[in-house]
């Protein structure tokens, strides 16, 4: 039963620069959260999607952005990449009916210069 | 506002010592309560949860939490730790029969000694 998987795993960009990070959720898992944990802090929602649509949001700015395909797999894109959005970037799957524990994958730890 | 709070940033103790964990919330309404870990190198992982029955929740390794209602709190304890179990605790909620964002604490570094 393979579990939440990312991609890259790292990954270094410059300051205004663009950034697509992938995820694929544990079999079965039809629901994609996404948070930013920055160095030394709980995880941060950024937001979830269900359905291929953006179901709830945290307060997080435009320039965070995401998709969901229908084989349930989702991207996370940040625009205009700030110094500040350096930070390990993880993807949650769950189930949407009753699934109200999510499971982590490994993250993508972004590095903004 | 939502958030969750945890009393210890950093632990640390010796091998066979008692570990308890703070963790109290703000969230109207009924939550599920989570902790998770995350070992060195590795991802977070769910150690116990908490959805509505007995307040005394069993998880893996040995660990336990108690959910206190009328204090908003969800301790984490084991009555003897290991080496291996070094690693960041975070405590999260989320809201129950809703949506499913989760809420973290800042997390607590616990380090234990041999």
């Amino acid at each position: 039963d393979a579990g939440v998987t990312q991609s890259p795993t790292h990954l270094i960009k410059t300051r205004g620069q663009q950034v697509t990070l992938r995820c694929s959720p544990k079999s079965g898992h039809d629901t994609v959260s996404w948070y930013q944990q920055a160095l030394g802090q709980g995880p941060q929602f950024i937001f979830q999607y269900y359905e291929e649509e953006e179901r709830q949001r945290g307060n997080f700015p435009d320039r965070f952005s995401g998709h969901q395909f229908p084989n349930y797999s989702s991207e996370l894109n940040v625009n205009a990449l700030l110094l500040g959005d350096s930070a390990l970037y993880l993807c949650a799957s769950s189930l949407a009916s009753g699934g109200e524990t999510q499971y982590f994958g490994p993250g993508t730890r972004l590095l903004v210069l | 506002a939502q958030s969750v709070s945890q009393h210890n940033h950093h632990v640390i103790l010796s091998e066979a010592a008692s570990l308890e964990l703070g963790c109290n919330y703000s969230y109207g309404g009924t939550v599920n309560l989570f902790w998770y870990v995350q070992y060195p190198g590795q991802h977070l992982q769910l150690l116990l949860k908490y959805f509505s029955g007995d307040p005394l929740v069993k998880g893996i390794k040995g660990f336990e939490a108690e959910f206190i209602k009328s204090k908003f709190s969800f301790n984490l304890r084991k009555p003897s730790v290991q080496w291996s179990d070094t690693a960041e605790y975070f405590c999260a909620v989320n809201r129950a029969g809703g949506y499913n964002k989760l809420i973290f604490g800042a997390g607590t570094r616990l380090a234990v000694h041999p």
